[in-house]
């Protein structure tokens, strides 16, 4: 199948900073990636769907500010958590969709983020 | 909009016994159905899948589903599981031409020996 790859895995950083972590498909090219949110024992929440070439839609509740997006290629999505808060700590997920007839989603391995 | 409903937090089950993890979902449209198995900080691992034709569905490690629309059901299982299988388990639909995958809470699958 398709593979769909997050950097970093994981990363902790100081309460104010910004990180930026990147997905990448690659042996697709992906007009359409979904970064998720993923609390401890909790299931899997939309944050935003990321658009090669155009802005981001973000699900309701969701900082655009907070949580910038970027799809600059059509192998690429960025997610950076700007002035980040150790509430922001969490998994964060992103999915490529594979460009076929049935469109499949493939997912990355994940990026555990803690904010100190 | 749909929405997924796994009942089971948790299932423990010891190594060579039968399992069923159950999920059933909402929805007004026509829709694809998901399982994922997710390990312990990893990302999720698609598991199978319910497009079209046949209502059940089988992975290649012995894991089956079947889609029930009367019941709106897609309940996964596995005839004797071991201990590798030990992992999160997630249900997931989404409307027929994948706009979003909605996720179900997750079920927690424990195999002891």
């Amino acid at each position: 199948g398709a593979v769909v790859s997050q950097h970093p895995s994981r990363v902790i950083c100081k309460s104010g900073t910004s990180v930026k972590i990147e997905c990448r498909s690659l042996d697709f090219q992906a007009t359409t990636m979904f970064w998720y949110r993923q609390f401890p024992k909790q299931s899997l929440m939309l944050m935003a769907t990321s658009n090669e070439g155009s802005k981001a839609t973000y699900e309701q509740g969701v900082e655009k500010d907070k949580f910038l997006i970027n799809h600059a290629s059509l192998t690429l999505s960025t997610l950076t958590v700007t002035s980040a808060h150790p509430e922001d700590s969490s998994f964060y997920i992103c999915s490529a969709r594979e460009p076929t007839l049935t469109g499949e989603l493939f997912f990355g391995e994940g990026s555990r983020l803690t904010v100190l | 909009a749909q929405s997924v409903t796994q009942l089971d937090s948790q299932v423990p089950v010891f190594e060579e016994a039968p399992v069923e993890l159950r999920c059933n979902y909402s929805s007004s449209v026509s829709v694809y159905l998901f399982w994922y198995v997710q390990y312990p900080n990893q990302g999720l691992q698609l598991l199978l899948k319910y497009l079209s034709g046949s209502t059940l569905v089988e992975s290649i490690n012995g894991f089956e589903a079947e889609f029930n629309k009367s019941q709106t059901s897609f309940h996964l299982r596995k005839p004797s599981v071991h201990i590798s299988d030990t992992a999160e388990y997630f249900c997931a639909v989404s409307e027929v031409g994948f706009q979003k995958l909605v996720f179900g809470t997750g079920t927690r699958l424990l195999v002891s020996p």
